[in-house]
Parts: C-alpha cells; structure tokens; sequence
C-alpha cells in the first residue's frame, strides 16, 4: 500500500538556522498539508496546498515558513529562521481527489522531528 | 473559533472492557469526523471516521457516534487489548480540501 514518506527522519539545527523538511506525497494525491505537534501536544494545522498554491494557512504559518512543490513528487516545508519553538515533529499529510467522488481521508507521513539548539 | 475539545486526556481500562472517548467540535459547518491512532513516535494512523449525514458508524471493534444536534461524537472500543494502547485523537473538518481540526488526544492504557 502506497504511503507517504518524510525525509529527514529527525533534523538537528541552530536557532536561526534555515531547514527543509521533505514530503513525497502518494502519488495520485492532490492535495498536500503539513502539520505540527509539539511533544505532549497535539497535531496542530500549519498549511494546505492545491493547485500550486497555499489554499489556508494558520497564524502558526508565519512570512518565516514557505511551501513548494518543486516538481511532480515532493512537497517541501522550509522554515527560513528557525526559531527554539519551532521544535516539534512535523507531519506531511495529503488527499485523493477522485472524478466524481469526494474524499476526505488524509493520510499522514512518518513525521520529521526538528530539534532547534 | 475553530475548536475540539476531547476527554478524558487519560483512560486506563483492564483488558476486555470498553473504552468512550468524547469529542465536541465548535463549527457548525464541520462535515467529517476522523478518528486516529498514533503510537509512540509514529505517524497517527486514521481507524474510523464519520460524515455528517451518518449517526453512528461501526468496524469490527470500533464504532464512532455523531450526535450533529449537539456537535458531539464518540469513539467506543469494545473487547479492549493490549495493543489498543496509543494515544487517540479525534478531529473535525468541513470536508474537501479543508484543514483537520484536532483534539488534545486521550493516551488510553489497557492493562493486561
């Protein structure tokens, strides 16, 4: 069963450092999201995107967090500056968009834990 | 604003029993309502969901209630084992291409 894959697995960074979390997608999947959960808590909602574009973003999404979808397979999350509350793990998630039949179910990735020192 | 409120945030039930964990969600145009299980340090896994023109849904061990009235529903596991044990989370959305709101989580414990 197709699953959606993270990279890296766990990123260690200084504050105020630039990194890139990694998402491929399951490939028939449209629409693309990312999520964060810091450690005890719970998952909460930064992005989604369809089409090419942001189509909702959290106060959380702020101008130091972008997305891309560089070509046909990864979703990209890059945090410009990170910060120490930036520390958590980060989950890509994404939808089917099926022809004549909506879908709801987001199926998540293993997640990326960032570290920021 | 957008909000789910989940109880209890702990359960510890003996193996066997039953188990309700109880969502209330604040929008009233939220449309679906999954439920996942995440275990420690994995991706949380979707067990059961449920749309807004269903009141209750059932798969093997787990069924989930949705009382739309109230803006509440239930996730009930029965016969509960060991390996039920995780943390559940309960989530809301409008459905299509919207954001997933999410509960605080209830860390269930079935002991043995």
């Amino acid at each position: 069963e197709p699953e959606v894959t993270q990279t890296p697995s766990h990123q260690v960074t200084q504050m105020g450092q630039e990194v890139i979390l990694r998402c491929v997608p399951i490939s028939n999947h449209l629409y693309f999201y990312w999520y964060r959960q810091i450690l005890g808590q719970k998952v909460e909602f930064l992005v989604s995107f369809y089409n090419n574009e942001i189509s909702e973003k959290s106060e959380i999404f702020d101008d130091q967090f972008s997305v891309e979808r560089p070509d046909g397979s990864n979703f990209t999350l890059k945090i410009r500056s990170t910060k120490l509350e930036d520390s958590a793990m980060y989950f890509c998630a994404s939808k089917p968009k099926y022809p004549g039949r909506s879908t709801d179910t987001q199926y998540f990735g293993p997640g990326t834990r960032l570290t920021v020192l | 604003g957008e909000n789910v409120e989940q109880h209890p945030s702990t359960l510890s039930v003996q193996e066997g029993d039953s188990a309700v964990i109880k969502c209330t969600y604040s929008d009233s145009a939220s449309n679906y309502f999954p439920w996942y299980k995440q275990e420690l340090g994995k991706r949380p896994q979707l067990i059961i969901d449920i749309r807004s023109n269903v009141g209750e849904k059932k798969d093997q061990r787990i069924a989930v209630t949705l009382n739309k009235t109230a803006k509440h529903f239930s996730l009930h596991i029965t016969e509960t084992q060991p390996e039920d044990s995780a943390v559940y989370f309960c989530a809301a959305s409008r459905g299509s291409s919207y954001k997933l709101i999410f509960g605080s989580g209830t860390r269930l414990l079935v002991r043995p």
